[in-house]
C-alpha cells in the first residue's frame, strides 16, 4: 500500500529538548516536504527536498532542520523546541514531475506540544 | 504575495441540503488550483486540480469550478460521510510551494 508514515503521532516535550520527527514514504518519490498546520492559518511549508541531499527552505523554516540522506526518509529536527512550535505537522511526498502535485500524499500527522 | 482565502470557516448542513464552499485566490501566474479533503486526525487527501478559468471537475456529490479569482466546491445532496474539512491550495509558476487556505469545516447532519 502506498503510504507516508510519520512517527511519533503525538509528542509532548519541554522547551529546549531536542527532538526528531521521522517521515518515510514507500513510493520512490523524489519530492518530500514538511508542513505545519495551525488554526486559522492553513498548511504552511517548512522545508522541502527535491531529491537526496537537496533541501531548501519553505515559508516558515526558522527553528527547524531537515536532512535527506536516503530517498525514502525525510526527518524533521527541532534542536531547541519552543512553545510557538506547538502545532500539527504533516510530511508529504510526490513525484518530481509537473503532474506530481496531483498525487501528493500526506502522512497522518504529528501533534506536537512544547511546554 | 500569493494568498488563498476560504469561506465560510464552518458550514453546517442538513443531509440533502446542497451548498457551495468558496476559495478566493490572488496568485500571479496560476499553475493549478487544488482541492483536498481532510478528516479529523488524518492528512489531507487529494480531490481535484483545476488549471484554467471555466474548468469544472466532478466526483460523486462534489463539483469544483474555477474562475479567474475564485474556485467553488459545490456539494449536491450531501451525506453525513461528506463531513470533513475541505482545503484549497494554489500553485503558481513562480515557486514550488502550494499556498493553502485555512479550510472550511463542513458538518452534515442526518
Amino acid at each position: 500500500e502506498a503510504q507516508v508514515t510519520q512517527n511519533p503521532r503525538y509528542l509532548i516535550t519541554v522547551t529546549g529538548k531536542k527532538l526528531t520527527v521521522t517521515c518515510s514514504q514507500n513510493m520512490n518519490h523524489e519530492y518530500m516536504s514538511w508542513y505545519r498546520q495551525d488554526p486559522g492559518l492553513g498548511l504552511r511549508q517548512i522545508y522541502y527536498s527535491m531529491n537526496v541531499e537537496v533541501t531548501d527552505k519553505g515559508d516558515v523554516p526558522e527553528g527547524y532542520k531537515v536532512s535527506r540522506k536516503e530517498k525514502r526518509n525525510f526527518p524533521l529536527i527541532l534542536e531547541s523546541p519552543s512553545p510557538n512550535q506547538t502545532s500539527l505537522y504533516f510530511c508529504a511526498s510526490r513525484t518530481g514531475t509537473p503532474r506530481g502535485y496531483n498525487e501528493q500524499f500526506f502522512g497522518p500527522g504529528t501533534r506536537l506540544t512544547v511546554l | 504575495e500569493d494568498q488563498v482565502t476560504q469561506s465560510p470557516e464552518a458550514l453546517r448542513l442538513q443531509e440533502g441540503e446542497s451548498s457551495s464552499l468558496n476559495c478566493s485566490y490572488t496568485v500571479s501566474g496560476l499553475r493549478g488550483l487544488f482541492w483536498y479533503r481532510q478528516d479529523p486526525g488524518k492528512g489531507p487527501e487529494f480531490l481535484f486540480t483545476l488549471y484554467s478559468a471555466g474548468e469544472e471537475k466532478e466526483k460523486e456529490r462534489l463539483k469544483a469550478t474555477l474562475t479567474k479569482k475564485e474556485s467553488f466546491l459545490h456539494i449536491t445532496a450531501p451525506k453525513p460521510e461528506d463531513s470533513a474539512t475541505y482545503l484549497c491550495a494554489s500553485l503558481s509558476y513562480n515557486n514550488n510551494d502550494m499556498r493553502f487556505g485555512a479550510g472550511t469545516r463542513l458538518t452534515v447532519k442526518p
